[in-house]
């Protein structure tokens, strides 16, 4: 089974800055079958990335996923208010599909 | 547009059985990946039955020997069923589609108490 990492655990920012969430892999994934969700508090999780760099559709662009391989990350270009969330990485390489623990954005 | 809504959650005390529903529209469950998927309080993500389109399943280890994922074509529905629930079981279950298609219903609570 494929152990995804996220890093860091808790990132504090503002409104504004630039945020990178990282997801490294025990092993490679193959076809960069990466998924990113957004998910607050109460709510579902919500798709914004698959396949590593594909926006979900009505996701902003301000969004974008990148990597392969190991190593993955989400980057959102000039935060939102409404960006601060729990996010989570799944890969659906290799069976079973598995996350990440979570990277928690919260406001600075 | 496609909708996924789960129901049968409750509260069951320790060792006692639910059965999770949840019903689809606007695509076929038969021919799709589903999953379930479930949140303990204040924890992450934990993927605990898979179904795959030619009917293949999968268990996590936590849950295996005790949960039955299955599907009903002509309701085009999927269920959850759960048997022996522990305290540990306590979560949000949600279901879900293939992570590419990344639809996902709004969660059912199940809590395991004496």
């Amino acid at each position: 089974e494929i152990v995804l990492t996220q890093s860091p655990g808790t990132l504090s920012l503002s409104p504004g800055e630039r945020a990178t969430l990282s997801c490294r892999a025990s092993q490679s994934i193959s076809s960069s079958y990466l998924a990113w969700y957004q998910q607050k508090p109460g709510q579902a999780p919500r798709v914004l990335i698959y396949g590593a760099s594909n926006r979900a559709t009505g996701i902003p662009d301000r969004f974008s996923g990148s990597g392969s391989g190991t190593d993955f990350a989400l980057t959102i270009s000039r935060l939102e208010p409404e960006d601060f969330a729990v996010y989570y990485c799944q890969q659906y390489g290799n069976s079973p599909y598995t996350f990440g623990q979570g990277t928690k954005l919260e406001i600075k | 547009e496609v909708q996924l809504v789960e129901s049968g959650g409750g509260f069951i005390q320790p060792g006692g059985s639910l059965r999770l529903s949840c019903a689809a529209s606007g695509f076929s469950v038969s021919s799709n990946y589903m999953s379930w998927v479930r949140q303990g309080p204040g924890k992450g993500l934990e993927g605990v039955s898979f179904i795959y389109s030619g009917g293949g399943t999968y268990y996590a280890d936590s849950v295996k020997g005790r949960f039955t994922i299955s599907r009903d074509n002509s309701k085009n529905t999927l269920y959850l069923q759960m048997n022996s629930l522990r305290v540990e079981d306590t979560a949000v279950y949600y279901c879900a589609t293939h992570p590419a298609r990344g639809e996902w219903g709004q969660g059912t609570l199940v809590t395991v108490s004496s």
